[in-house]
């Protein structure tokens, strides 16, 4: 199976802050990594698809990059409504395995 | 409206079963590729299962396999999960989600993705 590493499990960072989410792949995938992100009691909710293509009405203020075994999820400015838990996923292989997931908290 | 509505959840005791349904609508259910996932409480995402949309393919995840059965009736427009020999370990909230497909014109492949959830339904294992 291909286990897919999130770092860092947490963080702490202040609303105009830039952010970024690292996931490693244990093998290749090529760009078959998808980010979500979700809040408290809330269904998680797609951000990137393919590694970099933003989801429809997801802001510009997101990004994604990465191809192979190496993906970041970057934040460029922190809004309040940001502070959520994000995960990777691939969809390359079966079982299509998350990252354990970062939590986004307000300093 | 696009919407995935699961049902079914709720408590049951070690060794017991449930099936989970997942209502699809404002879409056209059986051309897409449809997952569960589930999130115990307090940890992360936990894919469970894939059923291609002709139910032509399935997988499970290997916590799951010999014990749950995923299917569909793409006329009903519904997924189902059913599970049997249920541990406590199974509890959590189990989400369908739609997968959709985008085509990487660069690197000539499909690559698949879970754009659409539905809200959850809670399944709680305990005697």
């Amino acid at each position: 199976d291909i286990q897919m590493t999130q770092s860092p499990s947490s963080l702490s960072a202040s609303v105009g802050d830039r952010i970024t989410i690292t996931c490693r792949a244990s093998e290749h995938i090529s760009n078959y990594l998808n980010w979500f992100q979700q809040k408290p009691g809330k269904a998680p909710e797609l951000l990137i698809y393919a590694a970099s293509s933003l989801q429809s009405g997801v802001p510009s203020r997101f990004s994604g990059s990465g191809s192979g075994t190496d993906f970041t999820l970057t934040i460029s400015s922190l809004h309040p409504e940001d502070f959520a838990a994000y995960y990777c996923q691939q969809t390359y292989f079966a079982p299509r395995t998350f990252g354990g997931g970062t939590k986004v908290e307000i300093k | 409206e696009v919407q995935l509505v699961e049902s079914g959840g709720g408590l049951v005791q070690p060794g017991g079963s449930l099936r989970l349904s997942c209502a699809a609508s404002g879409f056209t259910f059986s051309t897409h590729n449809m997952n569960w996932v589930r999130q115990a409480p307090g940890k992360g995402l936990e894919w469970v299962s894939y059923i291609r949309s002709s139910s032509s393919t399935i997988y499970y995840a290997d916590s799951v396999k010999g014990r749950f059965t995923i299917s569909r009736d793409n006329a009903k427009n519904s997924l189902y999960l059913q599970m049997n020999s249920l541990r406590a370990e199974d509890t959590a909230v189990y989400y369908c989600a739609r997968e959709s497909q985008y085509y990487d014109g660069s690197a000539y492949h499909y690559v698949n993705y879970m754009d659409v959830w539905g809200t959850g339904t809670t399944v709680t294992v305990s005697s």
